[in-house]
């Protein structure tokens, strides 16, 4: 069965550090891949997505995450965060059949 | 432009009741996806509708069915409600969809069955 896995449940990290969040998935076919970000009291939103082409994919807000084919990763990434990066970030898969299958989240917390 | 909406906010059922959540889609999309959030599980995707027909449906029993209205608004119907169906249903929609798609998430009704 597809899945996906984000190994980082919970991270904490002060401001400017670099954060580095993982994010596996078992699919053998083509798939497209997401991250979404639900800051605190708002929506789930869309941080960047990857469907072919270069696989360093550059989002919003300084984010950007690598496609690496023969790990089945796809890990978000951001030099320097940001007190206001405090929220909770899913990966997303969306297979050959377009069924969407979301992680169960990293809860990252930037202390100030 | 309005987002996407949920209603109602908060649903409360007994079990073995009925519940119906709705979703209204951003203006133009036509595809609205549900998922079931519940604690500790990330998102399940439960339903995918477009163009008003039932597209892909996630891993959940039948009594989890919905529909699309010609508006492209949406009803998710949970039958014979169990405890463990208690969680956040989140509704979210696009523009049509190949795989690709931004989806554009609401903000949820949180139902608790008891």
């Amino acid at each position: 069965a597809q899945s996906v896995s984000q190994h980082n449940h919970h991270v904490i990290l002060s401001e400017a550090a670099s954060l580095e969040l993982g994010c596996n998935y078992s699919y053998g076919g083509t798939v497209n891949l997401f991250w979404y970000v639900q800051y605190p009291g708002q929506h789930l939103q869309l941080l960047l997505k990857y469907f072919s082409g270069d696989p360093l994919v550059k989002g919003i807000k300084g984010f950007e995450a690598e496609f690496i084919k023969s790990k089945f990763s796809f890990n978000l990434r951001k030099p320097s965060v940001q007190w206001s990066d405090t929220a909770e970030y899913f990966c997303a898969v969306a297979s050959g059949t377009y069924k969407y299958i979301f992680g169960t989240g990293t809860r990252l917390k930037v202390l100030a | 432009e309005a987002g996407v909406t949920q209603s109602p906010t908060h649903l409360i059922k007994t079990r073995g009741q009925q519940a119906t959540l709705r979703c209204s889609p951003i203006s133009g999309h036509t595809s609205v996806y549900w998922y079931q959030q519940a604690l500790g599980l990330g998102l399940q995707f439960l339903l995918w509708y477009d163009e008003g027909e039932e597209r892909n449906r996630g891993n959940f029993p039948p009594r989890f069915s919905g529909r699309q209205f010609p508006n492209y608004s949406s009803e998710l119907n949970v039958n014979a409600l169990e405890l463990e169906d208690s969680a956040l249903y989140l509704c979210a929609s696009s523009l049509g969809d190949r795989g690709r798609e931004t989806q554009y998430f609401g903000p949820g009704t949180r139902l608790l069955v008891l």
